[in-house]
């Protein structure tokens, strides 16, 4: 069974820093791309960021480039989205999720990050 | 970046009925590269459509895909009960992956 299980999400302020982690299981982690959506409460779906299979390539969505930072460790099946200087607008559910390239074919529950002061 | 702009915002149909919904890309969506998924309340999003008509495993053919360039249509045959959800469309054409901002499947 796949599994995407996130953690880390916590209450933070204006202009701190949080590290989510995602550990996948079930499928074999090192030939899938993976990727961040986040999803504010009641809202639709903005992805976020996306790492190659190897780690070799990101990208970001302009609303956190510069701020956040994806990772992955193909030897611990383990996904992590370091973010910084977090603002108000990112509270949201972060998906840890999974697919060929562009689009997702695996996702977790995630994880609810909340900025507020 | 690409805008998708899905409508309607909210569709009331009843068990058995065909539904159909829509999303309209900002720019062409080269080599089909579109894909729809499914959220019921509480849930993670499920994978539909991908390649702009190709079924994801395990999705019943009652679901189609169906279009190219900046217009995209989702069909729903026969609706069944666990269909009324909120469907997203997304496109991978370009590096900025984007999504539609949902359309949201009631009972009638």
């Amino acid at each position: 069974e796949v599994q995407l299980v996130e953690s880390g999400g916590d209450l933070v302020q204006p202009g701190g820093s949080l590290r989510l982690s995602c550990v996948a299981s079930g499928f074999t982690f090192s030939t899938y791309w993976m990727h961040w959506v986040r999803q504010a409460p009641g809202k639709g779906l903005v992805w976020v960021s996306r790492v190659k299979t190897d780690g070799s390539y990101t990208n970001y969505a302009d609303s956190v480039k510069g701020r956040f930072t994806i990772s992955r460790d193909n030897a611990r099946n383990t996904l992590y989205l370091q973010m910084t200087s977090l603002r108000v607008e990112d509270t949201a559910v972060y998906h840890c999720a999974a697919g060929p390239s562009g689009y997702v074919t695996y996702w977790g529950l995630g994880a609810l990050v909340t900025v507020s002061s | 970046e690409i805008v998708l702009t899905q409508s309607p915002g909210t569709l009331s149909l009843s068990p058995g009925e065909r539904a159909t919904l829509s999303c309209r890309a900002s720019q062409s969506i080269n080599n089909n590269y579109f894909a729809w998924y499914r959220q019921t309340p509480g849930q993670a999003p499920r994978l539909l459509m991908y390649d702009a008509s190709r079924r994801a495993t395990g999705i019943p053919d009652r679901f189609s895909g169906s279009g190219s360039g900046t217009d995209f249509t989702l069909t729903i045959s026969r609706l069944e009960p666990e269909d009324f959800a909120v469907y997203y469309c997304q496109q991978y054409s370009s590096s900025s992956l984007t999504f539609g901002q949902g359309t949201r499947l009631e009972i009638k």
